[in-house]
């Protein structure tokens, strides 16, 4: 199957640490791509590859990967953090892109 | 520095057909691909498909939108359109492009801002 799997929601206090996961088929050969997106605004760019965070975004957010599950972390969760955050990766096709549902984190 | 600029919200009527471009600026047009994503009200992104800008334009649709919409480029200006035709309903939400920071990946580093469209049945 080429789909992407999220929780819908989660959330955490100020200064923990939260996890969100993705987990697909595709996530056995490809690394996740993942992005966040506030409130009415376009998507941003926060972890991809093995190891590859963009300049400019915290260095608080990380990614893992193992098996078929990517994992997002962010550690010390800030109210700046508060976003849907989604995953991508390739399709069975392996050219075709697919997005998981998406995580609202919210923070309490 | 690098900007994605689309075009203005569009009211559409069932059965109409759309166009929304997406202006770059800030990097060499036709050295990165420009991909199209769909948002429906309170869903998930959807994957519409992708352009690549170069003399030989290479286009790949999502098989959901295959038959119904089209990328186009106008280099003089460094804009990529995005047509769909036959629209339904269902074709409502906000329509991203956004550059691939690489060669055909899911990378991609700049975003335009949306490009609402409500179409009405």
């Amino acid at each position: 199957s080429s789909e992407l799997t999220q929780d819908p929601a989660v959330s955490a206090t100020l200064g923990q640490t939260v996890r969100i996961t993705c987990q697909g088929d595709s996530l056995g050969s490809h690394f996740a791509t993942w992005y966040l997106q506030k409130s009415g605004q376009a998507p941003m760019l926060v972890f991809s590859g093995r190891n590859n965070r963009p300049s400019g975004v915290s260095d608080r957010i990380s990614g893992s990967s193992s098996g078929n599950t990517a994992t997002l972390t962010i550690s010390g969760v800030e109210a700046e953090d508060e976003a849907d955050y989604y995953c991508n990766s390739w399709d069975s096709s392996g050219n075709h892109v697919v997005f998981g549902g998406g995580t609202r984190l919210t923070v309490l | 520095q690098v900007q994605l600029v689309q075009s203005g919200a569009e009211m559409k009527k069932a059965g109409d057909s759309l166009t929304i471009s997406c202006q770059t600026s800030g990097y060499t047009f036709s050295t990165h691909y420009i991909h199209w994503v769909r948002q429906a009200p309170g869903q998930r992104l959807e994957w519409v498909g992708v352009i690549h800008p170069s003399f030989s334009t290479t286009t790949t649709y999502a098989q959901k939108w295959q038959d119904r919409v089209a990328f186009t480029k106008d280099t003089s200006t460094n804009t990529v359109y995005l047509d769909l035709i036959k629209l339904t309903s269902d074709d409502s939400g906000t329509y991203f492009c956004a550059r691939d920071q690489g060669v055909y990946s899911r990378t991609w580093d700049y975003w335009g801002p949306g490009t609402l469209v409500t179409v009405s049945s």
